[in-house]
This record gives structure tokens, C-alpha cells and sequence, in this order.
């Protein structure tokens, strides 16, 4: 099976840093996908790892460890727009199937 | 390009009514998806398509939900007959990469109500 494992909940104040993590089970592994969703939005795609390390768009980034089946989103200079839920996700299989952690809802507090 | 369209944006209908909801993935796309999102279930993809081909439809809840894609730029789910349970937001995305969509860009949703 598949499962990604990510907190409920993270609170944070403007312009700080957060990190939010993602811990993972797959039979097979194509990578770490993360998503962002406004209240009442859809999901809108974030970034992706394939390999170890960081990947910086912006004041966004996103680290992957293989070996420790971890990754985890780095916002910084947080504003409060960034409240949002976001969603690790992981391709099940080489077809396209995306499974979906169940997100952690961050609140950016002035 | 306008994105990914989904109709009825918000529909609310009786129990045991039939539900169609309606998607336009992105053009040149050719993987396409159809999720549900519950608070208690989350996202859960339903099934997909690549190529307008059925590729695995293993999360479709019962044989009362049913989808189509009749051409790479139309896809339907539809749910006959629809009950309580059914209510959640169904989103629709589609995917410019056919073999590992890690990048899916996601329709507004409907928002589906049953009584």
C-alpha cells in the first residue's frame, strides 16, 4: 500500500519561517508532490521532488530524503495569504495514480 | 488557456436522483482525474483516464458512480442513483504528463449537496 503522513495542524505569525513534514510509505516511490488549497479552492500544485535535496520557487521550498522516506515545505517570510491547507502527495505508480496525504491546515497569525 | 471547467458549480438535488457533473480538462492534456474531498475521507482520487482510456478505477466508491470521457476534451461522472453520502466537493483535474503525473492542475470543483 501507500500512505503519507503529515501533522493536522502547524500555526505560525507573519514573516516567519514554518516547515511542514511529510512522512512516507510506498511500495514504490516516483517522488513528492506538494499541493496548496485555499478555503473553498482546489488544490493548486506547489512543486515536486524526484531526487534527494531542495528545490527553492520563491519563498517557497521543498526538501526530500529518500532514505529517510521524509520530506517536508519550507515557507518563509510568511504572509498571511499563506494560510491554507497543504497536501504532500505521491505518484502510486508510474500511470499517473497521485495519492494524497490527508494536509495540514496552516494558520498565519499577525 | 482557462484552466480546467467543471459544471454545475454547485448543485444540490433528493436522495435517489441522478447526478451528472461535467469536466473540460486543459487543452493538449491527456491524463485526466476525478477526485472527491470529505472532511472526514479527504482527497481520494476516483478514477483516471490517460487517453481518454479508463486506467484504474479502483476508488469508485460502487457501481452507482460511473465515468466516461468520449473525447479528450469532455469527461462525465455520474452518480445514479445519489444519496446522502455522496455529499462532498468533486474536483476534476487534468495532467500535461501521460506517465508520471506528479503536476495536476485542478478544476473550481462541484460542490454536491443530496438531500
Amino acid at each position: 500500500g501507500q500512505s503519507l503522513e503529515q501533522p493536522s495542524e502547524v500555526t505560525a505569525v507573519e514573516g516567519a519561517i514554518v516547515q511542514i513534514n511529510c512522512t512516507y510509505q510506498t511500495s514504490g516511490f516516483y517522488g513528492l508532490s506538494w499541493y496548496q488549497q485555499h478555503d473553498g479552492g482546489a488544490p493548486t500544485f506547489l512543486s515536486y521532488n524526484a531526487l534527494d535535496g531542495l528545490e527553492e520557487t520563491g519563498r517557497f521550498s521543498s526538501f526530500l530524503s529518500r532514505s529517510d522516506s521524509y520530506g517536508y515545505l519550507l515557507l518563509q517570510e510568511l504572509q498571511m495569504k499563506d494560510s491554507a491547507s497543504y497536501f504532500c502527495a505521491s505518484p502510486y505508480n508510474q500511470g499517473g495514480k497521485l495519492i494524497f496525504g490527508q494536509g495540514t491546515e496552516l494558520s498565519v497569525k499577525p | 488557456d482557462a484552466g480546467v471547467i467543471q459544471s454545475p458549480r454547485h448543485e444540490v438535488t433528493e436522495m435517489g436522483q441522478e447526478v451528472t457533473l461535467r469536466c473540460k480538462p486543459i487543452s493538449g492534456h491527456n491524463s485526466l482525474f476525478w477526485y472527491r474531498q470529505t472532511m472526514m475521507r479527504g482527497l481520494e482520487l476516483l478514477i483516471y483516464f490517460n487517453n481518454n482510456v479508463p486506467i484504474d478505477d479502483s476508488g469508485m466508491p460502487e457501481d452507482r458512480f460511473s465515468a466516461k470521457m468520449p473525447n479528450a476534451s469532455f469527461s462525465t461522472l455520474k452518480i445514479q442513483p445519489s444519496e446522502p453520502r455522496d455529499s462532498a466537493v468533486y474536483f476534476c483535474a487534468s495532467s500535461p504528463r501521460g506517465q508520471i503525473s506528479y503536476e495536476q492542475y485542478f478544476g473550481p470543483g462541484t460542490r454536491l449537496t443530496v438531500t
